[in-house]
């Protein structure tokens, strides 16, 4: 297993959209349809943004917004704000009840 | 409101064994719908998934990690517990504690993590 790749850094100013990218292997991700995002404030807990590639959980901004096509999955931040300012990560449900992440990428609201 | 709390040492020593337990609260731990796993962040690098453990008791590990890695579960106390052998310091890192949704839904529930450093 090898981490799915990230672009290290996405940058965007306040109120602009930006996507984060999430590609692996075949061996990596068994079904982009499981794939869930966190967001990482450092110092603090992960927090789930997406689960089952695209769905939200309850108390997650519709701002938030997850997709996928062959083999990358993407997430969408849409009307950035400064607190989106944060590492986020992808990760996959990898075969044999096993799970990798992805390399992860910082956000930087300009 | 479920909340979950890893503890354990700070420092061990390298090739001692990593021990560390998750108190869960608010909630059961022995939930068909979820799994229990411990991920790690070393300094300045991603998150790693270790391993995980249902509450039957069956546990999948990563497989870089297997044959270091030791997951359980006691009910009794809403606690599972993660053990490493042989640590170096690469294993140096934040380790947090996660519920897993079954049905691969994603790590819903953390807690905020302790800092494990391996050093003599």
């Amino acid at each position: 297993q090898s981490a799915l790749t990230q672009p290290s850094s996405v940058s965007g100013s306040p109120g602009q959209s930006i996507t984060i990218s999430c590609t692996g292997t075949s061996s990596d991700v068994v079904n982009y349809n499981l794939v869930s995002w966190y967001q990482h404030h450092p110092g603090k807990a992960p927090k789930l943004m997406i689960y089952e590639g695209s769905a939200r959980p309850s108390m997650i901004s519709d701002r938030f917004s997850g997709s996928w096509s062959g083999n990358t999955a993407s997430l969408t931040i849409s009307g950035l704000q400064a607190e989106d300012e944060a590492d986020y990560y992808c990760c996959s449900f990898a075969g044999g009840n096993t799970y990798v992440f992805g390399t992860g990428t910082k956000v930087t609201v300009l | 409101q479920l909340q979950l709390q890893e503890s354990g040492p700070g420092v061990v020593k390298p090739s001692e064994t990593l021990s560390l337990t998750c108190t869960v609260s608010g909630g059961s731990i022995t939930s068909k719908n979820h799994y229990w796993s411990w991920i790690r962040q070393p300094p300045g690098k991603g998150l790693e998934w270790i391993g995980n453990i249902y509450y039957s008791g069956s546990t999948y590990y990563t497989p870089s990690l297997k044959s270091r890695v030791t997951i359980s579960l006691d009910s009794s106390k809403t606690q599972f517990s993660l053990k490493l052998n042989s640590v170096t310091a690469a294993d140096t890192a934040v380790y947090y504690c996660a519920r897993e949704v079954s049905g691969s839904s994603g790590f819903d529930y953390w807690g905020q993590g302790t800092l494990v450093t391996v050093s003599s």
